[in-house]
């Protein structure tokens, strides 16, 4: 049974740059959040997808936009990278839209903007 | 919206020794509460949750965890931690809407 699988696995940008993760979630998950996780610090929470439409979102700027696709995969894109944009970004995914029965999370992608 | 409030940044205990990591939260509705566990470049994994019922709550590799609605708190134990618990630890709160975590505590086990 897949896990969560998130590509790339690493990743380097220039400042000013645009990126695009992705993201397909768990055998039978329907919903896919996106968390951003600086070095020594908590994930933050960006936003969550859901039925294809952002349904909860975090304290992160419009640069930070997603997707998702009718076989629940989703994308996180970013535009003009700042070089505090550089962080661990994990993908969850969970049954239905709430965190009832917790999130899987993948291995996350390591975005280093130079 | 709900918060989350890890009170140790580090916690250094030797091999065989039990721990405690504390973990409290705020929110104005009822909540689900977890611990998470993320080992060095990886993501994170579920250790356990609380959704309702028993405030005592077990989880995978030795540890549990007991919710306390008074103190608003939820702190992961284990009675005896093994050099492999060396890892960063995180707390979080959902209100069934969103999920939201602590900044973690790193537990360094040392032989």
């Amino acid at each position: 049974d897949a896990g969560v699988t998130q590509s790339p696995t690493h990743l380097i940008k220039t400042r000013g740059q645009q990126v695009t993760l992705r993201c397909s979630p768990k055998s039978g998950h329907d919903t896919v959040s996106w968390y951003q996780q600086a070095l020594g610090q908590g994930p933050q929470f960006i936003f969550q997808y859901y039925e294809e439409e952002e349904r909860q979102r975090g304290n992160f700027p419009d640069r930070f936009s997603g997707h998702q696709f009718p076989n629940y995969s989703s994308e996180l894109n970013v535009n003009a990278l700042l070089l505090g944009d550089s962080a661990l970004y994990l993908c969850a995914s969970s049954f239905g839209p709430g965190a009832y029965y917790g999130y899987t999370f993948g291995s996350g992608t390591r975005l280093t903007v130079v | 919206a709900q918060s989350v409030t890890q009170l140790d940044s580090q916690v250094p205990v030797f091999e065989e020794a039990p721990v405690e990591l504390r973990c409290n939260y705020s929110s104005s509705v009822s909540v689900y509460l977890f611990w998470y566990v993320q080992y060095p470049n990886q993501g994170l994994q579920l250790l356990l949750k609380y959704l309702s019922g028993s405030t005592l709550v077990k989880g995978i590799n030795g540890f549990e965890a007991e919710f306390n609605k008074s103190q608003t708190s939820f702190h992961l134990r284990k009675p005896s931690v093994h050099i492999s618990d060396t890892a960063e630890y995180f707390c979080a709160v959902s209100d069934g809407n969103d999920m939201r975590f602590g900044a973690g505590t790193r537990l360094t086990v040392k032989p």
